[in-house]
Formats: structure tokens, sequence, C-alpha cells
């Protein structure tokens, strides 16, 4: 059971370059969820999914775009990257919406130049 | 929107010394309320979490506490050891928000042997 897994760990983008962060989780949970996390600001939502197919706008969702297609996969796309989005960008599932416990993965830490 | 206030932003204890972290929240229909632990250059991780049905909750030497009259609550860690070093960090979320987190900026505790 790998849990939450992300791809890249690490990740040199120049401005206005493209990527996608790919998270996965083996936990058959319908709730994922992309955050940022920058010095002195705790995490950020960026945006979330409640299910294959779905997405939803968080509270920093600007300058980034999401895809669930499989319900085991969520992922995050910079299409024109900025310097401010120079962050350490965690990915999350629950099982559930209701106050269940939410499973990070391990973190892309993404510079921006 | 909600907003969560964490206090203090460091703090230092020696090992075996009691140490409190408080959080207040905005939004009075939050009924959700945990705390991750996150090392460095780890991912976040549950360590407690409370409801608000709940006034205390214990794990060991982890505690929590929640005032909803006055929308605060605490994370209580007693014989503080050095593995207890860590970026702490309250939440809370809504009954039908989707298991959204809003987040408190973190806490930097550091134990002195």
């Amino acid at each position: 059971n790998a849990g939450v897994t992300q791809t890249p760990k690490f990740r040199v983008l120049k401005t206005g370059q493209s990527m996608t962060l790919l998270c996965a989780q083996d936990m058959n949970h319908e709730y994922m969820y992309w955050y940022r996390q920058d010095p002195g600001m705790g995490l950020r939502l960026i945006h979330y999914s409640v299910g294959e197919g779905t997405t939803a706008k968080g509270e920093v969702p600007d300058g980034y775009n999401v895809s669930r297609l499989k319900k085991q996969n969520f992922l995050l796309g910079l299409e024109s990257a900025a310097p401010s989005q120079t962050s350490v960008y965690f990915c999350a599932s629950s099982y559930s919406g209701r106050g269940d416990e939410q499973y990070f993965g391990p973190g892309t830490r993404l510079t921006v130049t | 929107g909600e907003n969560v206030e964490q206090h203090p932003s460091t703090l230092s204890v020696q090992e075996g010394d009691s140490a409190v972290i408080k959080c207040t929240y905005s939004d009075s229909a939050s009924n959700y309320f945990p705390w991750y632990k996150q090392e460095l250059g780890k991912r976040p991780q549950l360590i407690i979490d409370i409801r608000s049905n709940v006034g205390e909750k214990k794990d060991q030497r982890i505690a929590v506490t929640l005032n909803k009259t006055a929308k605060h609550f605490s994370l209580h860690i007693t014989e503080t050891q050095p593995e207890d070093s860590a970026v702490y960090f309250c939440a809370a979320s809504k009954p039908r928000g989707y298991n959204k987190l809003i987040f408190g900026a973190g806490t930097r505790l550091a134990v002195h042997p």
C-alpha cells in the first residue's frame, strides 16, 4: 500500500513553461486535494475533487488547472509558470467529505526562475 | 470565508516541559478541527483531531481542547521530547464543506534536550 504518491519530487521551470504534477492514491478515496505551502503561510487549497470526473476551485486557484479522469489520479497543471508559483505542492486524499483524515503525499518542490 | 489564526509562530521549550499551541477560527459553522505535524522536509501527518460535539480529546501525551463559544481550540503536548520538534498546523472545516481544510500558518516547536 503506497498511500499517496506524487511525481516529480523536484522541478525547476523557466517563466512561461508548462508542467503537470501527478498525484496518485491507492486507498480508493473519493476526495482529492491540491495544496501549496509557502513559508509562514501554512497550506492553502488550490483545487479539489469530490470524485472521478469532478473538480472545483479552492482558495488560490488562479494560474492552475486540474483534472480527475481516473479515481486514483489527480493532476495539477501549470500552463504558463510564474515566479509566484515557486512553492512546495502537496496532494492529499480522504475517504469522504465529512471530517475524515486527509492523507498527504510527499510533496513536489517547484522553483520557477 | 473561514480564517484560522495560530499562535505562537515559534515555541521553544526544554525537554520534559509542556507546550501549548492555540488557534482561533472565524466561521461558527466549522465542526472538525484536526492538528497536523510536519517534520522538516516531510509530509504533514494527522496527530489528533476533535469534532464540535466534544470539548476535549486525549491521546497519550497529546490533548486537544475546543471552546465553541469562543471559537478557539488548543493543542497540548506534555512531557515534551526532542522528537516532538516539528511544525504543527491546526485546521478547520465545515459540514457539507467537502472536507476542505483551512489551515493556520503553523507553529515551529523546538524541544531542547
